[in-house]
């Protein structure tokens, strides 16, 4: 049983088009992470969510806290953008708990 | 990049050996994390450290332990290595007061054969 469930798992994309990655939890929390994972295996903190949404250049991070469901948006996706995007949630103790990842695949 | 550091990059040891990976903590940061990555998985929490003092852990066995220095670097410590063991091995700072802003490290690379 996983808490936070991610969709799609694998994601391939021309270059320019618009990219949604789905993210849906099972509990209350106190917010919401995005991460992005090289192939080098660091990881990068995105955005930090607890309530509706944050933007970052061509990033765009929602979140909906009563459907327990997030979304991070990329638009005019760019080949830099491949790499595993990642939601976590924080709630009771003090352990994360991570999806699966999506794997972003931007083609030229 | 963050102040996290850790290592060595990459690891390979054998079934029932022993490992010993290292994180250095971002300056000012008295929290640490470690978590588990197997290939194609999210992050898995394995404990978490609090001035020098376990403050948290994740499903996993005795074998996995860790300590935390007074200049709150960390060690992670897995005896009897499994080849299910096998995985990428994070490490990630925090200030106790701001528990939900993490810097991660860029890992350790473990491959047990």
């Amino acid at each position: 049983k996983n808490e936070v469930e991610q969709s799609p798992q694998n994601l391939t994309a021309q270059e320019g088009e618009f990219i949604t990655i789905n993210c849906s939890y099972s509990v209350g929390i106190s917010a919401l992470h995005w991460l992005q994972q090289h192939p080098g295996g660091g990881i990068v903190s995105l955005f930090m969510l607890s309530s509706g949404k944050k933007k970052h250049g061509r990033l765009i991070a929602t979140i909906n806290i009563q459907e327990k469901h997030s979304s991070l948006h990329i638009t005019a996706s760019h080949p830099r953008d491949s790499a595993v995007y990642i939601c976590a949630v924080r709630w009771a103790g003090n352990q994360f708990y991570f999806g699966t990842g999506t794997s972003l695949t931007v083609i030229p | 990049e963050t102040g996290v550091t850790q290592s060595p990059t990459h690891l390979i040891k054998t079934r029932g050996q022993q490992v010993t990976l290292r994180c250095s903590s971002q300056s000012g940061h008295n929290t640490v994390s470690w978590y588990q990555q197997a290939l194609g998985q999210g992050p898995q929490f394995i404990f978490q450290y609090y001035r020098e003092e376990e403050n948290g852990r994740g499903n996993f066995p005795p074998r996995f332990s860790g300590l935390q220095f007074p200049n709150y670097s960390s060690e992670l410590n897995v005896n009897a290595l499994e080849l299910d063991d096998s995985a990428l091995y994070l490490c990630a700072s925090s200030s106790y007061r701001d528990p939900e802003t993490q810097y991660f490290g860029p890992g350790t690379r473990l491959l047990v054969l």
